[in-house]
């Protein structure tokens, strides 16, 4: 089956403007995941959803940042009055969650966000 | 917050070589999983091994969950096994149950 889809795979942007990424989720996955990776860097934790609980918002660097998920489908990451140390690949991954169980993180290629 | 350590943060082999890499974490975990990350930044899941011993092929990985830390063994390694491998743990208690965080990697570069 498909794999987890982000789009677009690259974006280059003007510094001050808006941005917004997609995430498609594998299907019957219930939990999605939104990562930064600043170039050599590790992976920074943004936001996690799950089913129809509350997001966990706690990694988000600022109130410019905001994602949304429709149900257990599409994810959007929207970035406002973009600045340049926004300049990261932005990652997206679900997995499946249960009360008792976890399944491994499947992740998308990622979308490359340069702001000039 | 849960604190996450790989070691060693950079490891040159040659092809043929075995290796291990370590991941410490601060506090209890019910989810660990091993991904490695190839040059072309491409993330793939080696392992979910929140406890216990697991191989898949030339890897295998061993948590020991009472003791916080996992190891993820690399036998005879090949030049497709370059790129960095992280670890990322979710605490068991304490809220951001499904918060998984990532160490900072294990930069590998196998020579042929």
């Amino acid at each position: 089956g498909a794999g987890v889809s982000q789009s677009p795979s690259n974006k280059v942007t003007e510094k001050g403007k808006d941005v917004e990424l997609r995430c498609d989720p594998i299907s019957g996955h219930t939990a999605l995941y939104w990562y930064r990776q600043r170039l050599g860097q590790g992976l920074e934790f943004l936001i996690y959803f799950q089913g129809n609980s509350a997001p966990d918002k706690s990694g988000l660097p600022s109130d410019r940042f905001s994602a949304e998920r429709t149900g257990e489908s599409v994810s959007t990451l929207t970035i406002q009055r973009t600045q340049q140390e926004d300049s990261a690949v932005y990652l997206c991954a679900s997995s499946l969650v249960g009360q008792d169980y976890n399944s491994p993180l499947h992740f998308g290629n990622g979308t490359r966000l340069t702001v000039t | 917050g849960i604190q996450v350590e790989q070691s060693p943060p950079d490891l040159i082999l040659q092809e043929g070589a075995n290796s291990t890499l370590r991941c410490n974490f601060s506090d209890s975990v019910n989810n660990l999983q091993w991904f490695h990350q190839n040059p072309w930044g491409q993330l793939i899941n080696l392992f979910y091994i929140p406890s216990g011993t697991k191989q898949n092929g030339r890897l295998s990985a061993t948590t020991v969950a009472t003791e916080r830390y996992s190891l993820l063994y690399i036998s005879s390694s090949q030049t497709t096994d370059s790129g960095v491998y992280f670890c990322a743990v979710e605490r068991e208690y304490g809220g951001s149950q499904g918060n998984l965080i990532f160490g900072k990697g294990t930069k590998l570069s196998v020579k042929p």
